[in-house]
């Protein structure tokens, strides 16, 4: 069965600029889940999405939005860049809200100039 | 708000040594994960603990919960080279949004052969 899968793997934007950014969950997984990685704050929580509805939130700006499909891809996108913004954003699918098990996909790298 | 400890920040261990990573949390959960990654990829998942005095093990890691003291240890037995990865705890909270979990910062272990 094939992994979560993040595309683009690597983009590079402009201070102002938007970006989408796109995850594919494993076979039959409903529920994504979005995160932020930098190496001033760490791992933060973003948001998570079943069943095309999101369902928590971390604590991070309107900027940061996101969507999910009828066929659980899920989208995440950023607005109005900020240098900040740069980061590795991982995205995790799990079989059903509330499950136990989260496997993560290999992440797409934003640095913003 | 729910809030994750670890330390050590950083380790460097000789191979064939063994020390232990500690993970202390701030409110009641329900699970508690251990993620490893390696420079530039994405977090692979090492354990989920679910119980009080649950320990779970897989080669040369041992994960331990104490939920009474908020405590998760990783325990590392005889470290090797290959084990050099940063190493993250993760909580969610039992109040619901399993997937909204809380990260710790992070345990770079080096293991110097």
């Amino acid at each position: 069965k094939a992994g979560v899968t993040q595309t683009p793997r690597y983009l590079i934007k402009t201070r102002g600029q938007q970006v989408t950014l796109s995850c594919s969950p494993i076979s039959g997984h409903r529920s994504v889940s979005w995160y932020q990685q930098t190496p001033g704050q760490g791992l933060q929580f973003l948001f998570e999405y079943f069943s095309e509805t999101q369902r928590n939130k971390g604590n991070f700006p309107g900027r940061f939005s996101g969507r999910q499909f009828s066929n659980s891809r899920s989208e995440m996108n950023v607005s109005t860049l900020e240098l900040g913004d740069s980061a590795l954003y991982l995205c995790a699918s799990s079989l059903e809200q509330g499950a136990i098990a989260q496997y993560f996909g290999p992440g797409t790298r934003l640095t913003v100039l | 708000e729910l809030k994750v400890e670890q330390n050590p920040l950083f380790l460097s261990m000789q191979e064939g040594k063994n020390y232990t990573i500690y993970c202390n949390y701030s409110t009641t959960s329900d699970r508690l994960y251990w993620y490893r990654q390696d420079p530039g990829k994405s977090l692979e998942s090492l354990f989920v603990l679910l119980s009080n005095g649950a320990v779970k093990q897989e080669g040369r890691l041992m994960a331990s919960l104490d939920t009474k003291a908020r405590l998760s240890t990783l325990h590392i037995t005889a470290a090797v080279h290959d084990l050099s990865a940063t190493y993250f705890c993760a909580v969610a909270p039992d109040s619901g949004g399993y997937q909204k979990v809380t990260f710790g910062t992070g345990t770079k272990l080096q293991v110097i052969p």
